[in-house]
Formats: C-alpha cells, sequence, structure tokens
C-alpha cells in the first residue's frame, strides 16, 4: 500500500530557507502535493508537481523531485512567521483520485 | 477557483447521538466525493469514497453502519456519524472531484473542515 513519511518537526529563524522532506513509496504516484493547516483550520493546497517533473518554482516555494529516491522537497525562501504551521506532503495516482497524506512537518518559525 | 462547502463548521453532540455532516461542491458537479478524518495532532486518513448514485466504498477499519455516506446528487455528500462517542471526536474535511473532459483540473478540492465534539 501507499506510504509517506514526513520528519515531524522542523525549527527555523525568521528569514532563514526551511527545507521540508519527505519520502514516499508508491511508484505510480503521478501528483505530488504539499498542503499547509494552520491550527485549528483546513488544508491549504501549497504546490504540486507531476512526477514527470524534477523541479517546481512559485514565488517563495521551490519543491524538488527525486522519483529515484521516490524523494520530495519543499523549500521556502525567507521563511516567515506566518509560515507556522504543519505541513503535509501527499500523494495520488490521479488528480481525481483519493488522496494519501504524510505524518505531517509541523514547522516552528522563531522570531 | 472551484469551492467545497461543509456544514457546519464545528458541532458539539451528546454521546449516543447522531450527527450529519454535509459537503457541498458549490460551482461544480463532484462526481465523486471522498471523506477524510483527523484526529488531534494527527495526519488525514481516508474514510471513504463516494460516487455520486452509488453506495460508499469504506477503507478497511471503518465500520460503514457507523458512518453513514449518502451521495445524492452531483453536489452533495452527506457523512452522518450515527450513534457518536467520545472516541468520534475528530476533525472531518470532506473534498470533492470530477474526471475532467478535454476542459477542466485534473484535481480535487478539500472543504474547510467540520470539528465534531462528543461530550
Amino acid at each position: 500500500g501507499e506510504d509517506v513519511e514526513q520528519s515531524l518537526f522542523l525549527s527555523v529563524r525568521e528569514g532563514d530557507s526551511s527545507v521540508i522532506n519527505c519520502t514516499y513509496t508508491d511508484s505510480s504516484s503521478t501528483y505530488l502535493y504539499w498542503y499547509k493547516q494552520e491550527p485549528g483550520a483546513g488544508l491549504q493546497l501549497l504546490t504540486y508537481i507531476f512526477s514527470n517533473m524534477d523541479m517546481k518554482q512559485d514565488q517563495r516555494l521551490t519543491v524538488l523531485l527525486n522519483k529515484k529516491d521516490k524523494h520530495l522537497s519543499l523549500r521556502i525562501a525567507d521563511t516567515q512567521t506566518g509560515d507556522s504551521a504543519i505541513y503535509f506532503c501527499a500523494e495520488s495516482i490521479k488528480g481525481y483520485q483519493k488522496v494519501t497524506f504524510g505524518t505531517g512537518t509541523k514547522l516552528q518559525v522563531i522570531p | 477557483g472551484a469551492v467545497v462547502s461543509q456544514h457546519p463548521s464545528w458541532v458539539i453532540c451528546k454521546s449516543g447521538t447522531s450527527v450529519k455532516i454535509e459537503c457541498r461542491s458549490l460551482d461544480f458537479q463532484a462526481t465523486t466525493m471522498f471523506w477524510y478524518r483527523q484526529f488531534p495532532k494527527q495526519s488525514l486518513m481516508l474514510m471513504a469514497t463516494s460516487n455520486e448514485g452509488s453506495k460508499a466504498t469504506y477503507e478497511q477499519g471503518v465500520e460503514k453502519d457507523k458512518f453513514l455516506i449518502n451521495h445524492a446528487s452531483l453536489t452533495l455528500s452527506t457523512l452522518t456519524v450515527t450513534s457518536a462517542h467520545p472516541e468520534d471526536s475528530s476533525f472531518y474535511i470532506c473534498s470533492a472531484s470530477y474526471v475532467p473532459g478535454t476542459s477542466g483540473t485534473d484535481t480535487q478540492y478539500f472543504g474547510p473542515g467540520t470539528r465534531l465534539t462528543v461530550l
């Protein structure tokens, strides 16, 4: 079955870059997502990448995909206190099919 | 972009009562809706997949008689937690998707979630 793993916690200083890592097991995953969840709130889709891509950049966010190692990372440049949240890596085979979420990484930004 | 709403956003109920949560796709027709559950400080776990007009498919370990899902129209799915107990307290999130044709986005859209607290 599908399995998506992340480190549980990351602490960075405001202004530094944050890198959140994720590994997945399902080689048939086509869509790989990063979601943000603030305390008590729902999910916010930050970005996603197709499995035939190596990198995607969107403003302060950079997603890197190593398909051979099934490793996905999210880099947040110039991390701000408003970036403090839980970040979920997720995958699906097709965009309209079920999403399997990772364990979530809590990002703490220190002022 | 596509919007999915949930109602209510939060609910508190007594043990033994039933609670209905609605999930609506506001500006598109959802052929498939998914229900996820998130316990505090944990990830989201898929509970069931519902396709309009047919019975829901439940994930292993999810009691179909306890979590009743109805997907009666292309814009509405409901999750009813029957005889709720404190251990059912959780954050329930739905998502909606449609199989695209020659246009449209091949993705799904999440609702804002419903926080259920059972006393």
